[in-house]
């Protein structure tokens, strides 16, 4: 496609749940990021992909957070056992070398956990 | 640890005004600068960028931005605002130029024009 994909736009659940969020990068973009957007605040950096391989997750609040790449290009960041804290927008991003790097966002995906 | 400055959550003008949006980092490395906008329903998109050469960036829309690399400084500018950049402004920072990184956001400047 011609931009960042997500998928679902919005998404409710119930504390405790289980749930993944998907992202589809700009064909061709070898890295792939992950930020999560509270209420009133910038975008925070969770993770980064190059290629199908985590280079950054310094970003992710605790082990309840995961994100995979397997085929170098999807994305799927899963949060386990979700809690309220966790509600806020997720955005995912995508770059190449070939624009230096800059990083074209997608609509998000906004998570209310209940 | 890199951070992002915002000195202003919002700011209110009316249209044809000036503006001018503060934005200080803290980073002693070599930094890429940037500017976000986000306008009402829509994602992200880069307003401008900074990497390295003239000081002075000018992006899309007629705004432009001065790095000022003694004061940590990149503020945003626009000679003449109008009611269409009513949005929420994002300065942001990257630590590398030659591989991905991650960008360190500040927290945002809501701007409101008034028609």
């Amino acid at each position: 496609g011609a931009g960042v994909s997500q998928t679902p736009s919005n998404k409710v659940t119930e504390k405790g749940k289980y749930v993944e969020l998907r992202c589809d990068p700009i064909s061709g973009h070898t890295a792939l990021y992950w930020y999560r957007q509270s209420l009133g605040q910038g975008p925070e950096f969770l993770i980064y992909f190059q290629g199908t391989g985590a280079a950054d997750d310094s970003g992710l609040p605790n082990d309840r957070f995961f994100a995979v790449r397997p085929e170098g290009s999807v994305s799927t960041l899963k949060i386990q056992r979700t809690e309220r804290g966790d509600s806020a927008v997720y955005l995912c991003a995508s770059s190449s070398d070939r624009t230096h790097n800059e990083q074209f966002f997608g609509p998000g995906t906004r998570l209310t956990v209940l | 640890a890199q951070s992002v400055s915002q000195h202003n959550h919002h700011v209110i003008l009316s249209e044809a005004a000036s503006l001018e949006l503060g934005c200080n980092y803290s980073y002693g490395g070599t930094v890429n600068l940037f500017w976000y906008v986000q306008y009402p329903g829509q994602h992200l998109q880069l307003l401008l960028k900074y990497f390295s050469g003239d000081p002075l960036v000018k992006g899309i829309k007629g705004f432009e931005a001065e790095f000022i690399k003694s004061k940590f400084s990149f503020n945003l500018r626009k000679p003449s605002v109008q009611w269409s950049d009513t949005a929420e402004y994002f300065c942001a920072v990257t630590a590398e130029y030659s591989s991905a990184s991650k960008i360190i956001f500040g927290s945002g400047t809501r701007l409101s024009i008034r028609p």
